[in-house]
């Protein structure tokens, strides 16, 4: 199985939104409304942000939320923060029990 | 609180194993499964399988069919995950990670990530 798909690189601008996408297939994404979102700073563990597509985590803000359209889901970060730089990388359950990453996205606050 | 405590870096030679252990603290260890995540350096992350500590029944990636073997000791609230015939690819930081998840999965804790260094 492949990884998902995801953009090298997004930036944006303190107060911003911006927007990461996941593309996967009907077997993983297309499939599951099991999609999750992982945010790491350098030399970090990852941390959960979003969980089965849309749901927050106690503690995650508000600014961060998930959603999914066909085999594409999406996390947007709306009033882009200089704490939100990072990798972030999505995550999907897959039609044969296992798990796919995306390959993660750098995000840069200009 | 809940914990993820992970055994110490290994630096191991090329066609050799590697075991490293993940102990669980701070919630009911049969309770959620348990998966290993490694990240190569400067690399994504790359999911490798998962144990379901309460029944031991297990699910791996394809990529690592037949080269590794997740287990775990109830008793002492610990996940292990054996890699074989390491290459120097497998070079990675290992992570433990629990999963709450009754359908699908995703990850909530993370351990500290152990360090496997494959070099001749």
């Amino acid at each position: 199985q492949s990884a998902l798909t995801q953009p090298a690189s997004v930036s944006g601008s303190p107060g911003q939104s911006i927007t990461i996408s996941c593309t996967g297939t009907s077997s993983d994404v297309g499939g599951y409304n099991f999609v999750s979102w992982y945010q790491q700073h350098p030399g970090k563990t990852p941390k959960l942000m979003i969980y089965d597509v849309s749901n927050r985590p106690s503690g995650v803000s508000y600014r961060f939320s998930g959603s999914k359209s066909g085999n594409t889901a999406s996390l947007t970060i709306s009033g882009l923060q200089a704490e939100d730089e990072g990798d972030y990388y999505c995550s999907s359950y897959t039609s044969t029990y296992t798990l796919l990453f995306g390959g993660g996205t750098k995000l840069t606050v200009l | 609180q809940v914990q993820l405590v992970q055994s110490g870096a290994e630096v191991k030679r090329p066609g050799a194993s590697v075991k490293v252990s993940c102990k669980a603290s701070g919630y009911t260890f049969t309770g959620d499964h348990i998966h290993w995540v490694r990240q190569a350096p400067g690399q994504g992350l790359e999911w490798m399988g998962w144990i379901n500590p309460n029944s031991g029944g297990t699910s791996y990636s394809q990529k690592f069919q037949g080269r590794v073997t997740m287990t775990r000791d109830t008793s002492i609230s610990t996940a292990y995950m054996d890699l074989s015939r390491l290459k120097s690819d497998d070079t990675a930081v290992y992570y433990c990670v629990k999963d709450p998840a009754t359908s699908g999965a995703y990850f909530d804790y993370w351990g500290q990530g152990t360090l496997v260094t494959v070099s001749s």
